[in-house]
């Protein structure tokens, strides 16, 4: 099956750095990538869809000014949290669609601590 | 409003028992049905696909049923097992391509020896 990695699977960074999450699909090519953030206790939340070679399309009260993503290839995608704040400590999950497959695969998440 | 809703919001059963976990949705329009489990920490793994016209659908101890009339859907997990604690995760597609998911809150199971 299809499988996507993410790295780094946590990270613990102090507040007003950046972070960069990735996400990679390792055995197919994701011409969608989604980016999903869950808090304790509560189910998956769209943050943003993302098309290889175009802009990012942000779900509404999502800041893409803090939360950039980039799509550059058929296999990669990055989130960056910029300026991270304590209140961006979150659980941050992306999925994967390639072309030929009506399925999003999920990543395993990564875990971001904000100090 | 497109919404899925689960219950319980958490169990908790012992080794070798059987559960049923629900979920109810009114989302459209709707292509498909997916039940996932999530371990804590993990990202999500998909069990089951249910279309329109699926009632049930097994994988393993796993068996999922939709009544799509009624707009619900069930997971039944047979003889469970400790590797069974996770949330369960039910989520409504309103598309063919995997593109638009409705999640519900999940179930938060926990079995214990």
């Amino acid at each position: 099956g299809a499988v996507v990695s993410q790295h780094p699977s946590r990270v613990i960074c102090k507040s007003g750095t950046s972070v960069k999450i990735e996400c990679r699909s390792l055995d197919f090519q994701a011409t969608t990538m989604f980016w999903y953030r869950q808090f304790p206790k509560q189910s998956l939340m769209l943050m943003a869809t993302s098309n290889e070679g175009s802009k990012a399309t942000y779900e509404q009260g999502v800041e893409k000014d803090k939360f950039l993503i980039n799509h550059a290839s058929l296999t990669l995608s990055t989130l960056t949290v910029t300026s991270a704040h304590p209140e961006d400590s979150s659980f941050y999950i992306c999925s994967a669609r390639g072309n030929r497959e009506r399925e999003q695969f999920f990543g395993p998440g990564t875990r971001l601590t904000v100090l | 409003k497109n919404q899925v809703e689960q219950s319980p919001q958490s169990l908790i059963i012992l080794e070798g028992k059987n559960c049923t976990l629900q979920c109810n949705y009114t989302v459209s329009p709707f292509s498909n049905l997916r039940w996932y489990k999530q371990d804590t920490g993990r990202g999500p793994v998909s069990l089951t696909i249910m279309t329109f016209s699926e009632n049930t659908k097994s994988n393993g101890r796993y068996t999922a049923t939709l009544d799509a009339d009624t707009k619900q859907s069930s997971l039944h997990i047979t003889a469970s097992q400790l590797s069974d604690s996770a949330s369960y995760i039910c989520v409504v597609s309103r598309d063919n391509y995997g593109q638009n998911f409705v999640f519900g809150p999940g179930t938060r199971l926990s079995v214990l020896p």
